[in-house]
């Protein structure tokens, strides 16, 4: 099993603002890893796949950087909209897992 | 346009099976490369793998879970069934289905998720 650790947990910054958001797994995983956004009591929304790829729809402010085994989400100029949790999820083998959650609340 | 809903009991008794069915629209289950999987999250916390059928029926599942679990699907109906035996009080959660496209194993669109709550 690989296991991802996201880090922070709990992130505040305000509008505007720029905010990193890491993913670091125990074994590499090439660039096999996703990047959802959640809304309370919503589904999550796929964000970004392979990494640094974006998902069709989604603002070109979010991006994802990294590959083996250390990942970052950013998010740059940050709206209204973008706070929610994130999670990273790692397709490289089964069982897929997901990061423990990052929640981005207003300062 | 792709949509995929869940269905089934919002409430069941422990050692109960549970059967959920997720319904779709916009794919088929017969295009190569294409799968279902099923996510669930209990409240407040994160979100965890459960299971994925491919087109060609390949089966993957959680190996923590894999004795409890079995996916289906009916190409015709444009379903996808899971089922979970032995329902305990810490498998309430939210269940979703999700599209797996052609090439990458992500999830690229959810359904909206049904609560399961396990209490006698």
């Amino acid at each position: 099993v690989i296991w991802m650790t996201q880090s922070p947990s709990l992130l505040s910054a305000s509008t505007g603002d720029r905010v990193i958001i890491s993913c670091r797994m125990s074994q590499g995983i090439s660039s096999y890893l996703a990047w959802y956004q959640q809304k309370p009591g919503k589904a999550p929304e796929l964000l970004i796949y392979a990494a640094s790829t974006l998902q069709s729809g989604v603002p070109s402010r979010f991006s994802g950087s990294g590959s083996g085994t250390d990942f970052t989400l950013t998010i740059s100029c940050l709206q209204s909209e973008d706070f929610a949790t994130y999670y990273c999820q790692q397709y490289y083998s089964f069982p897929y897992t997901f990061g423990q959650g990052t929640k981005l609340e207003i300062k | 346009q792709i949509t995929l809903k869940e269905s089934g009991p919002t409430l069941v008794k422990p050692t109960q099976t549970l059967t959920l069915t997720c319904t779709f629209s916009g794919f088929s289950l017969s295009t190569s490369g294409v799968g279902v999987g099923w996510i669930r999250q209990p409240p407040g916390k994160a979100l965890e793998w459960l299971a994925l059928i491919y087109w060609n029926d390949d089966k993957r599942y959680s190996p923590s879970l894999k004795s409890r679990l079995t996916i289906t699907k009916d190409t015709s109906k444009n379903q996808v069934v899971l089922t979970m035996t032995n329902m305990d009080p810490v498998d309430t959660a939210t269940y979703y289905c999700a599209h797996r496209p052609d090439g990458r194993s992500v999830f690229d669109y959810w359904g909206q998720g049904t609560l399961v709550t396990v209490s006698s």
